[in-house]
């Protein structure tokens, strides 16, 4: 079925650095837009990033712009975030999503990764 | 950029019940509008989008209306598995997407 599986995830030092992924499986992956979503602890979603299907349209939000960097590789069927310098208040639940043919609200989301920031 | 505003931010309500949560961007945002449900320690799941196109699979007691700046999702008759948070989504300035602070629907 219709899938995405994030991974990458877990504990690290302010300053630090991590990279998810998230695996696409059950359509054509490079057929869509996609985009990285992040929720703190208790707290509203925030988009993340944005990539075109081609990978040749990227996007950022202020918070992010400049330390993270997201890159997708269509032969694998996945999607990456590099989070470089990274602070306290990156510490979330990071979603990637689909966005839906023709339109762009996120039709398939991941189950998520916890992305702490602690020292 | 574009701020959403949702009402309101929490309340309580019984099965059977019809409700109304609202969403008001800070400009216009034509029909570019999308609204999700959210249960705890899940991902969100798609509902409405382009302001009142019911998603495939999602019951019809949901529904979507509004345009420009105001925007209404009901639930027509709440059923248990409705409580949650609902948030809206505005994809207008493309594609830097902003969500409103969400609501939490709870049980009377």
């Amino acid at each position: 079925q219709v899938q995405l599986v994030e991974s990458g995830g877990g504990l690290v030092k302010p300053g630090g650095s991590l990279r998810l992924s998230c695996a696409a499986s059950g359509f054509t992956f490079s057929d869509y837009y996609m985009s990285w979503i992040r929720q703190a602890p208790g707290k509203g979603l925030e988009w993340v990033s944005y990539i075109s299907s081609s990978g040749s349209t990227i996007y950022y939000a202020d918070s992010v712009k400049g330390r993270f960097t997201i890159s997708r590789d269509n032969a694998k069927n996945s999607l990456y975030l590099q989070m470089n310098s990274l602070r306290a208040e990156d510490t979330a639940v990071y979603y990637c999503a689909r966005s839906i043919a023709n339109d762009d609200a996120f039709d398939i989301w991941g189950q998520g990764t916890m992305v702490t920031v602690s020292s | 950029a574009i701020r959403m505003t949702q009402s309101p931010s929490s309340f309580s309500a019984s099965t059977g019940d019809r409700v109304t949560i609202t969403c008001r961007a800070s400009q216009g945002i034509s029909s570019y509008l999308a609204w999700y449900q959210q249960k705890p320690g899940k991902a969100p799941k798609l509902l409405i989008y382009a302001a009142s196109t019911l998603q495939s699979g999602v019951p019809s007691r949901f529904s979507g209306s509004g345009s420009g700046t105001d925007f209404t999702l009901t639930i027509s008759c709440l059923q248990s598995e409705d409580f949650a948070t609902y948030y809206c989504q505005q994809y207008y300035s493309y594609p830097m997407y902003t969500f409103g602070q969400g609501t939490k629907l709870e049980i009377k």
